[in-house]
């Protein structure tokens, strides 16, 4: 079984539209994050939800909206997409409450924008 | 978070044992050292993580300092399959966001 999984693997899109990454666990995580990992290979973290709540939101653009149905799944949509948006996005989830948890990724969406 | 330093790259023989360092000077009481490894572009994996004393587990041997400014992740018979770029992170745990640098990237030859 597949620990975290998002979908779709990849996607390619025209400039201007608007789409959605999901991504669910089955691992009964409370907290869920969405990470960018650019052409240099950093990765940098986007959003963390905790339970439905957000509680990290980095300096990222309004286009890029996180929305959290139930604890099990965090959805990345993203409006009027730019070329700058190509990247690979990552899922993870992690479970709260004790200091030393580990996180847990998805497998990446690779995200192309032309 | 504190931040890490870590060797961009580095090679090791299969069979070999690979030894991959990390500093991390500024590592406050309370932060874990957490080590994670992608495998081409696939999602990070966790590999090991430790506060003060050392560690081991199927994967891999965490040897921690005794001042805690730096650690050496340590791979003990590595294998083709653990070519892949090696993160080092220092964190507090629970809603802390895992702050990621460029990593090592191992090349295990044959």
């Amino acid at each position: 079984d597949t620990a975290v999984s998002q979908t779709p693997k990849y996607l390619v899109t025209q400039m201007g539209n608007d789409k959605s990454i999901k991504c669910e666990q089955n691992l009964g995580h409370d907290t869920m994050y969405w990470y960018k990992q650019d052409s240099k290979k950093f990765l940098k973290i986007m959003f963390s939800y905790n339970n439905k709540e957000l509680i990290i939101n980095e300096t990222v653009p309004n286009r890029f909206s996180p929305k959290s149905p139930d604890k099990a799944h965090l959805n990345l949509h993203i409006n009027s997409l730019e070329l700058g948006d190509s990247a690979v996005y990552f899922c993870a989830s992690r479970p709260v409450g004790r200091m030393n948890t580990e996180a847990f990724f998805g497998q990446g969406t690779r995200l192309t924008v032309v | 978070d504190a931040k890490t330093t870590q060797p961009p790259s580095m090679d090791c023989a299969e069979g070999r044992a690979a030894n991959l360092p990390c500093n991390h000077s500024t590592i406050s009481g309370n932060e874990y050292v957490y080590w994670y490894r992608q495998i081409h572009s696939q999602g990070p994996q966790y590999i090991i993580h430790g506060l003060k004393n050392n560690e081991t587990n199927e994967m891999a041997s965490l040897i921690i300092t005794e001042d805690r400014k730096s650690s050496t992740l340590i791979l003990p018979h590595a294998t083709l399959r653990d070519t892949a770029v090696y993160y080092c992170i220092v964190n507090a745990g629970n809603n802390r966001k895992l702050i990621w640098g460029l990593g090592t990237s191992l090349a295990v030859n044959p």
